[in-house]
C-alpha cells in the first residue's frame, strides 16, 4: 500500500539551531514529491517539488533533498517565523492524479 | 493578485441542512481539488475536476457533491447526507491536469457543524 510517513511528529528548536524534517514513502515509481508549509487555520503553501533521487532545491533556510526511500526537508539557522507544520505528499502510483498526504511535522522555534 | 479564494472562512450548518463552500480561482489552472483536513489525518481528496463539466470522486465523496461549469469555480456542497461534515475544507488547482505539477491552496473553510 501506498504511504508517506512524516518524522517527528514535532519539533522545538532554538532559533539558529538546524535541524531536519523526514518524509519516507513506500511508493513504486516515483512520479514526485512535494513539500509544503502550512500556517495554522490557512491553505497549505507550497514549497518545492522533487523529481529524482539526488536532486536538491533551496528557499531562503530551508532545503530539500530526495533519496530513493526518503525526502529530508533541512532547516539551517531557523528564525521563529519558520515555525509551522510542514507537510509532505506523493502522486498515489495506482491514480497519479491522487496525492497521498503525510500527518505533517509541527515546527515550533522559539526566539 | 491571482489566486484562488475561498467562501466563507466559518460556515455553520444545522443538522440536515445542506451548504455550498465557493472556491474561484483566476489562475487559468485547468485543474482544481477539494480536500478535506481533520486532526491527526492527512489531507484526504474529495472531488477533483480536470476540465469544465467534468469531475471524479476522491478517496471520501460521499455526502458530497460539486460542478464545475465554469473554470475558474469549483464549488463543493456538503449534503445532510454526509454523517460527519464539521472539518477544515481546502480547495486547490494545478496548472496541468498531470498530478506532477504543483497545488497552490486557498485559505480554507471551516464548517461546524452545529
Amino acid at each position: 500500500e501506498d504511504q508517506v510517513t512524516q518524522s517527528p511528529e514535532a519539533l522545538r528548536l532554538q532559533e539558529g539551531e538546524s535541524s531536519s524534517l523526514n518524509c519516507s514513502y513506500t511508493v513504486s515509481g516515483l512520479r514526485g514529491l512535494f513539500w509544503y508549509r502550512q500556517d495554522p487555520g490557512k491553505g497549505p503553501e507550497f514549497l518545492f517539488t522533487l523529481y529524482s533521487a539526488g536532486e536538491e532545491k533551496e528557499k531562503e533556510r530551508l532545503k530539500a533533498t530526495l533519496t530513493k526511500k526518503e525526502s529530508f526537508l533541512h532547516i539551517t539557522a531557523p528564525k521563529p517565523e519558520d515555525s509551522a507544520t510542514y507537510l509532505c505528499a506523493v502522486p498515489n502510483a495506482g491514480n497519479n492524479r491522487k496525492l497521498i498526504w503525510g500527518l505533517g511535522t509541527s515546527l515550533a522555534v522559539n526566539p | 493578485d491571482g489566486g484562488i479564494t475561498q467562501s466563507p472562512k466559518y460556515l455553520f450548518r444545522k443538522e440536515g441542512q445542506n451548504v455550498t463552500l465557493s472556491c474561484e480561482q483566476n489562475l487559468n489552472h485547468d485543474a482544481m481539488y477539494w480536500y478535506r483536513q481533520d486532526p491527526g489525518q492527512g489531507l484526504r481528496l474529495i472531488y477533483y475536476s480536470q476540465i469544465v463539466n467534468d469531475f471524479q470522486k476522491g478517496d471520501i465523496a460521499e455526502g458530497y457533491s460539486v460542478s464545475r461549469e465554469k473554470k475558474e469555480s469549483f464549488p463543493l456542497t456538503v449534503t445532510s447526507a454526509q454523517k460527519n461534515p464539521t472539518a477544515f475544507y481546502l480547495c486547490a488547482s494545478s496548472p496541468r491536469t498531470g498530478v506532477n505539477t504543483e497545488a497552490f491552496f486557498g485559505q480554507g473553510t471551516r464548517l461546524t457543524v452545529v
